[in-house]
């Protein structure tokens, strides 16, 4: 089993309609969680980073973390054709090891 | 403007050539990375520095070699390379690793070194 699984997609919406994005996990030392969105032909870049449960909220962006089910979204509100990237969720154990685990990464396409 | 930057952006060699992959970064963190990226696959992982020491190789084959000079810069020297290397090789770096002191701070990444081998 992966220590994270998320839907590859593609994931395509109209624009202004509300997306959700989500990943779960297998371990329940994960306690801290990341967004990054990556358009094509570029890295990686750090959208939203969160600690333990609930919700953090950023202009059109909203991580919730829902530790006693394992399972961590990105909401994105009134989606804009900008918005079309692939998104990829990551985790952190604390105190642990080398490395970030990552999603395999969700295909979004924000049709104008 | 990441703070991270790879160079080059793209490059095209043959089997038998060697070329180096450069990372820089300047938000003053102790711990780099690299991964592969491939096409429909998670992010895999290559090498872990932590204040210029390896602490990771995760039986990356040997035509891979890293070399970290300071924590500033990380390089990724290629040789003999296979057509299955082809991908988008990122770097990364964090204030320190997740086991370590602020290790769990995010992850910056460059925009990668697209690689095609011929």
């Amino acid at each position: 089993q992966k220590e994270v699984e998320q839907d590859p997609g593609p994931l395509s919406v109209p624009e202004g309609a509300i997306v959700s994005l989500n990943c779960t996990y297998s371990n329940s030392a994960f306690q801290y969680f990341m967004w990054y969105r990556q358009y094509s032909r570029k890295g990686p870049e750090l959208l939203m980073y969160t600690y333990s449960s609930g919700n953090k909220e950023d202009g059109r962006f909203t991580a919730q973390v829902d530790k006693s089910s394992k399972y961590i979204s990105l909401f994105i509100r009134d989606s804009q054709p900008s918005d079309s990237a692939t998104y990829l969720c990551a985790m952190i154990i604390p105190n642990t090891g080398n490395q970030f685990y990552f999603g395999t990464g969700t295909s979004l396409t924000v049709i104008p | 403007e990441t703070g991270v930057t790879q160079t080059p952006r793209h490059l095209v060699m043959g089997m038998t050539n060697k070329k180096s992959l450069k990372c820089e970064q300047h938000l003053g963190h102790n711990a780099m990375y690299w991964y592969k990226q491939s096409a429909k696959k998670p992010l895999e992982l290559m090498f872990v520095y932590s204040l210029e020491e390896r602490v990771e190789n995760n039986s990356v084959p040997s035509r891979f070699s890293p070399e970290c000079p300071n924590s500033s810069h990380l390089f990724l020297h290629l040789h003999t390379l296979q057509p299955e290397d082809s991908a988008l090789y990122l770097c990364a770096s964090s204030q320190d690793l997740p086991g370590r002191g602020w290790g769990n701070q995010p992850q910056h990444f460059g925009d990668g070194t697209r690689l095609s081998i011929l």
